[in-house]
């Protein structure tokens, strides 16, 4: 199984850009990653996701390193309300063992 | 609307009495989740199935144990061999790709159970 490794906090100012990052130095070839966030108290909601280039949504946007082994999601411009814990995870290819490491809390302040 | 529904939101039970929390999706998914988080701690795999009558231990089964009998259905019973059931339960479902690729998993809002 791939294993992912994210910083446990990190802060940011409202309306500043938050770039979260992740390590997956394990993934395999074929393993997108994913990235949800949760608020408290609630179920995770899916973010975005990747494979080999950059994407964006209306959300976020990701960048991959060119190695896969690792990855960034940016949140451009910050508000109060994602403040949340934010998880990235392979897509589970190994057999559909969908896993999540302990996830980045990010604090948006004011 | 589609969507992935656990219920009760909210449970209470006594110590040594088994308890099964339930999960419906209506999204057509293949595979569903079971998770266990504890405050200020991530997610833990308990139980996972792929196909209807099929499922696999996760990370943390022991004490718990799961049925897939219909394809929307994912019960999850804790038993009382649990030894600290009291925790918050999610369960999330995802599509499979070509039986390969999972794509995007979806999230229930969650069962808090308290075992007293």
């Amino acid at each position: 199984d791939a294993k992912t490794t994210q910083p446990p906090s990190m802060d940011c100012a409202e309306g500043r850009a938050a770039n979260l990052p992740c390590n997956h130095s394990t993934i395999s070839g074929n393993e997108y990653v994913y990235w949800y966030r949760q608020i408290h108290s609630q179920g995770p909601q899916y973010i975005i996701h990747g494979l080999k280039n950059n994407e964006t949504n209306e959300m976020a946007s990701l960048i991959i390193t060119e190695d896969r082994k690792s990855s960034t999601l940016i949140l451009p411009h910050a508000t109060l309300r994602d403040t949340a814990v934010y998880y990235c995870t392979p897509d589970g290819t190994s057999y559909g063992k969908l896993t999540f490491g302990q996830g980045t809390i990010l604090t948006v302040h004011p | 609307d589609g969507g992935i529904t656990q219920s009760p939101k909210y449970l209470f039970r006594k110590e040594g009495q088994n308890v099964t929390l339930s999960c419906e999706q209506n999204l057509n998914h293949d595979a569903m989740y079971w998770y266990r988080q504890d405050p200020g701690q991530g997610l833990r795999l308990i139980y996972y199935s792929q196909i209807v009558n099929d499922f696999q231990k996760g990370d943390i089964a022991e004490g718990y144990s799961v049925s897939r009998e219909k394809k929307e259905s994912f019960p999850l019973t804790v038993t009382s061999a649990q030894k600290n059931p009291t925790a918050f339960y999610l369960c999330a479902s995802t599509a499979t790709d070509r039986g390969m690729w999972n794509t995007e998993a979806f999230f229930g809002q969650g069962t808090r159970l308290t075992v007293v």
